[in-house]
């Protein structure tokens, strides 16, 4: 069983700067990582596909890259709107499990 | 505009059933695999199962199998999540999803392009 790890498990950012999180996979899944973002009280919500294509309405400030294990979603200028709950997803074969999450909150 | 329409939050006791309903709109509902994840307070998300409404084909989680029943009913586009006897455990918010679909096989293994609102259950006595 692949086995998603997500970290930092918290990450403190003022808003204006620039947050990484990272995903890593136990064993390889190519490059079918999704990334979604949760906000308290709402369903998750698609950000990125494919390990880097934007979803839908997704502004240009989220990108997400990587392959194999080792996954990276950046988000360029944290605007209020974005302190969440971020978690990957990978979908090389069912089922697609997801990362234990991190908390992007204010710094 | 694609939906997923979740029934309301739901309180039961122990022991008691349950079904709760995703219904789908805004889209071809029989060709899309539909997925039920769970979120127990304060934690994560849980792949619980997911079901293709054309066929009704089903594929449960390690942790699910047996605890749980998903169908569907293609004919009024809604899928369900089905417990026989709930347990104080299975206080959660349930989300159902669609799963992405490429071309014109789907398999159950892509993204969730589409979320329900969830639907909160609390079981207490």
């Amino acid at each position: 069983e692949i086995v998603m790890t997500q970290s930092p498990a918290t990450l403190s950012v003022s808003p204006g700067e620039r947050a990484t999180l990272s995903c890593r996979a136990s064993q390889s899944v190519s490059r079918d990582l999704a990334w979604y973002q949760q906000k308290p009280g709402q369903a998750p919500r698609l950000l990125i596909y494919d390990a880097s294509t934007r979803a839908t309405g997704i502004p240009a400030r989220f990108s997400g890259s990587g392959s194999g294990t080792e996954f990276t979603l950046t988000i360029s200028s944290l605007q209020s709107e974005d302190f969440a709950v971020y978690y990957c997803q990978r979908y090389d074969n069912w089922p697609g499990t997801f990362g234990p999450g991190t908390i992007v909150d204010i710094k | 505009e694609v939906q997923l329409v979740q029934s309301r939050p739901d309180v039961k006791k122990p022991g008691e059933s349950l079904q709760i309903s995703c219904k789908g709109s805004g889209y071809s509902f029989t060709n899309y695999w539909v997925g039920w994840v769970r979120q127990m307070p304060g934690k994560g998300l849980e792949w619980m199962g997911i079901i293709y409404p054309e066929d009704s084909a089903t594929r449960y989680g390690p942790s699910f199998e047996g605890q749980v029943t998903i169908t569907a009913d293609k004919s009024i586009s809604t899928a369900y999540l089905h417990w026989s006897s709930l347990k104080a455990s299975d206080t959660a918010m349930y989300f159902c999803a669609r799963m992405y679909c490429s071309g014109s096989s789907c398999y159950p293994d892509y993204y969730f392009d589409y979320w329900g609102q969830g639907t909160l259950l609390t079981v207490s006595s």
